[in-house]
């Protein structure tokens, strides 16, 4: 299958910077991709849909101008997490969507896990 | 209403049995559907996928889909230790054919 890769898997740091996430579909191209956040024990939110070339969707109760996201090229999608908090914690998880596969399959990257002193 | 219901659990299941997972949907715009599999830690990882009323095999697992009742279910025949992991329903619909993650069933599989 397609794979989608994260940079970093995991990221510790202090209340108040900014982190950056990278989403990577290293053998296709995805002109959508997903972005999840995911508190212990609960399920996978999706927090904003990015589309190539525009701006992203984001789902009610997101903070846009919190976790900004960036979808530069057919290959990658960044989201920022500006001003962290302790309660932004968690594990979020990119997917890429594969236009060219079985039913438009959507790969999940391998998650990046945050964590705000 | 939640859009996606499954039970949490834990479904615990001896080795070698059946398990079966449900999930109910909202949406009857829905046309597609998928299972995926989370192991604690992990992200989630594909199972299958089916979007016509009735059943679909692959291996060990069965996907059952009633659209008139919306309603997903998955079967894992001889069940593995291996299977022990979270397992999310997820429905595909809305603009931009966005998935819609159930809370997800905790299989535990005992040897």
């Amino acid at each position: 299958g397609a794979v989608v890769s994260q940079h970093p898997s995991w990221v510790i740091c202090k209340s108040g910077t900014s982190v950056k996430i990278e989403c990577r579909s290293l053998d296709f191209q995805a002109t959508t991709m997903f972005w999840y956040r995911q508190f212990p024990k609960q399920s996978l939110m999706l927090m904003a849909t990015s589309n190539e070339g525009s701006k992203a969707t984001y789902e009610q109760g997101v903070e846009k101008d919190k976790f900004l996201i960036n979808h530069a090229s057919l290959t990658l999608s960044t989201l920022t997490v500006t001003s962290a908090h302790p309660e932004d914690s968690s594990f979020y998880i990119c997917s890429a969507r594969d236009w060219g596969g079985r039913d438009n399959e959507q790969f999940f990257g391998p998650g990046t896990r945050l964590t705000v002193l | 209403q939640k859009e996606v219901e499954q039970n949490s659990g834990p479904l615990s299941v001896p080795e070698g049995a059946i398990a079966s997972l449900n999930c109910t949907y909202s949406d009857r715009g829905s046309q597609s559907f998928f299972w995926y599999r989370q192991y604690s830690g992990k992200s989630p990882e594909l199972i299958m996928f089916i979007y016509s009323n009735g059943d679909k095999e692959d291996g060990r697992f069965t996907a059952q889909l009633n659209k008139a009742s919306q309603y997903v279910s998955l079967l894992i025949r001889d069940s593995q230790p291996s299977d022990s992991a979270t397992y999310l329903c997820a429905p595909k619909g809305g603009g931009f054919q966005k998935l819609v993650f159930g809370t997800g069933t905790r299989l535990l599989v005992s040897p």
